[in-house]
C-alpha cells in the first residue's frame, strides 16, 4: 500500500458526460501528480499541483482540468467524454515539488470507462 | 517521439536465474530515473532508482545500472522469483517546464517460471 488513495475505483459513464477522480496523497507530501494509461499508450502525464498550485502541465486535454484543495487532496474533472477518454488514471504523490532523488508514490487508479 | 524506450515487450525466466530487464533514452538533461513494476489493476509500485551521478544502485536483489554514454539503464533481478511475474516500467524525471513529470516507457512483461 503506497498511501496515496483514489476514488471511484470504477466509473462507467455516456460520451458527453463530465466526471470527478478524487486523490489523497501520501501523509505528509504536498506534490500531486496525474498520469492518463490507455491501452496504446503508456503512462502519459498530465498535471502537478505543487501546494495548491498548479506546477507542470503535461499532454493533457483542454476538457480535463484539475485542481488541488487545502487539504492537499487533488481532483481531476474530465468534461465532454468521448470514447477515447477510457483509460486508467493514476494519481501519485512525492513531498515536494522536484527535490534530489524525488520519488513519486502512485495510487491504484481509477478505471474510467465512456460508452 | 519516444524518450524512454523498453525494446523488449515480454521477457521469460526461469525461477532462480538472473533477470535484466533493459530501457533506454534519449534525453542526456534527465537526471534521474526510476524503476516500476505494476500488477494487473494496481497501480505502479516503486521498486529502484538511481539518479545521473552514479552508475550503480543496489537494494537487496534489485540492481540498477546506468551507462551514461550510451543513455542506457538496466535492471537485475537476482534471484528471480515467481512473485517478481508483473509488468515493469523504466521512467525518467523531465526537466525544464516539466519539471517533475516522469517519461514512462511502454513496460516489459516479466514472467517467472518456476
Amino acid at each position: 500500500d503506497s498511501g496515496v488513495t483514489q476514488t471511484p475505483k470504477h466509473l462507467i459513464t455516456a460520451t458527453g458526460q463530465r466526471v470527478t477522480l478524487r486523490c489523497s496523497p501520501r501523509s505528509g507530501d504536498l506534490s500531486v501528480y496525474w498520469y492518463q494509461q490507455s491501452l496504446d499508450q503508456g503512462l502519459q502525464f498530465l498535471i502537478q499541483y505543487y501546494n495548491g498550485e498548479e506546477r507542470a502541465k503535461g499532454n493533457i486535454l483542454e476538457r480535463f482540468s484539475a485542481q488541488q484543495f487545502p487539504d492537499l487532496h487533488s481532483e481531476l474533472n474530465l468534461s465532454s467524454l468521448e470514447l477515447g477518454d477510457s483509460a486508467l488514471y493514476f494519481c501519485a504523490s512525492s513531498p515536494r515539488d522536484r527535490g534530489p532523488e524525488e520519488t513519486q508514490y502512485f495510487g491504484p487508479g481509477t478505471r474510467l470507462l465512456v460508452l | 517521439d519516444q524518450q524512454v524506450k523498453q525494446n523488449s515487450p515480454s521477457l521469460s525466466v526461469q525461477e532462480g536465474r538472473i533477470s535484466i530487464l533493459n530501457c533506454d533514452y534519449t534525453n542526456s538533461m534527465f537526471d534521474y530515473f526510476l524503476w516500476y513494476k505494476k500488477y494487473p489493476a494496481e497501480g505502479p509500485t516503486f521498486l529502484i532508482s538511481i539518479s545521473s551521478i552514479k552508475d550503480k544502485n543496489e537494494d537487496g536483489r534489485f540492481t540498477v545500472f546506468l551507462n551514461k554514454s550510451a543513455k542506457h539503464l538496466s535492471l537485475h533481478i537476482v534471484p528471480s522469483q515467481p512473485g517478481d511475474s508483473a509488468v515493469y516500467f523504466c521512467a525518467a524525471r523531465g526537466y525544464g517546464g516539466s519539471q517533475g513529470n516522469l517519461i514512462f516507457g511502454k513496460g516489459t512483461k516479466l514472467s517467472v517460471k518456476p
